[in-house]
């Protein structure tokens, strides 16, 4: 069976402030992707990053990086300089392989972050 | 191109009451799939289907039906609503071998948001 956690329920930071979200997943898989979701206020689920069993690259993109390390079973997502329109929940998600084809998607249960001014 | 469309955003029933929530998508994506969000609990997986004709469960299937008569509609069924299945149900697809090719695995819909009283 596959699982996320993210063990960070809420977070409030400053602006400017820089903030990691941590995401910890479990699978026998040895194949599998992880993502990144936003889900600002307004409700729609916001598509990030994603990022490859068999690529422990790390990625930048703006403010945003991720740290994906295979060794502790971690994909950690670091915003700098936070900003209040960073606001929203955050979810990350393990994606394997169902029998018959198909994508199975586990989220965690997410972690609410609060920016303010 | 209009994507996944929820129907209806908002809902509320009455204790027994059956309804069906309506999803379609003009991608030609053979996968699609009904989450459930509920505070706490991140998105957990009710049903999937890969194809026309081809249903199966998810994480929590219980007091829900699905049938997948054609690609583009997959609507999810409460045929005697319950207070524990208020919710905001999020719709997805995805092209069936997308976790190979595409960055974003699935694509979701807006969310139907229900209340059970």
């Amino acid at each position: 069976a596959q699982k996320v956690t993210q063990a960070q329920t809420e977070i409030s930071v400053v602006e400017k402030e820089d903030v990691t979200l941590d995401c910890v997943y479990e699978t026998r898989d040895t194949t599998y992707y992880l993502f990144w979701y936003k889900q600002p206020p307004s409700g729609e689920l916001v598509f990030l990053i994603r990022r490859n069993s068999f690529d422990e690259q790390n990625e930048i993109s703006g403010r945003y990086s991720w740290n994906f390390q295979k060794s502790t079973s971690s994909f950690n997502f670091t915003i700098t300089a936070s900003q209040v329109v960073d606001s929203a929940v955050y979810f990350c998600a393990l994606l394997v392989t169902v029998t018959g084809g198909g994508n199975k998607l586990t989220f965690g249960t997410g972690t609410q972050l609060k920016v303010e001014l | 191109n209009a994507g996944v469309t929820q129907t209806p955003k908002f809902q509320v029933l009455k204790t027994g009451q059956s309804m069906t929530l309506q999803c379609a998508q003009d991608m030609n994506h053979e996968y699609m799939s009904w989450y459930r969000q509920d505070p706490g609990m991140g998105l957990r997986l009710i049903h999937y289907s890969v194809g026309a004709g081809i249903t199966d469960q998810g994480e929590v299937p219980n007091g829900y039906n699905v049938s997948r008569s054609t690609t583009e509609d997959f609507p999810l069924r409460l045929l005697s609503a319950a207070p524990s299945q208020t919710s905001v149900y999020f719709c997805a697809s995805s092209p069936r071998t997308a976790f190979r090719t595409y960055n974003s695995p699935l694509h979701f819909g807006n969310g139907t948001r229900l209340t059970v009283t």
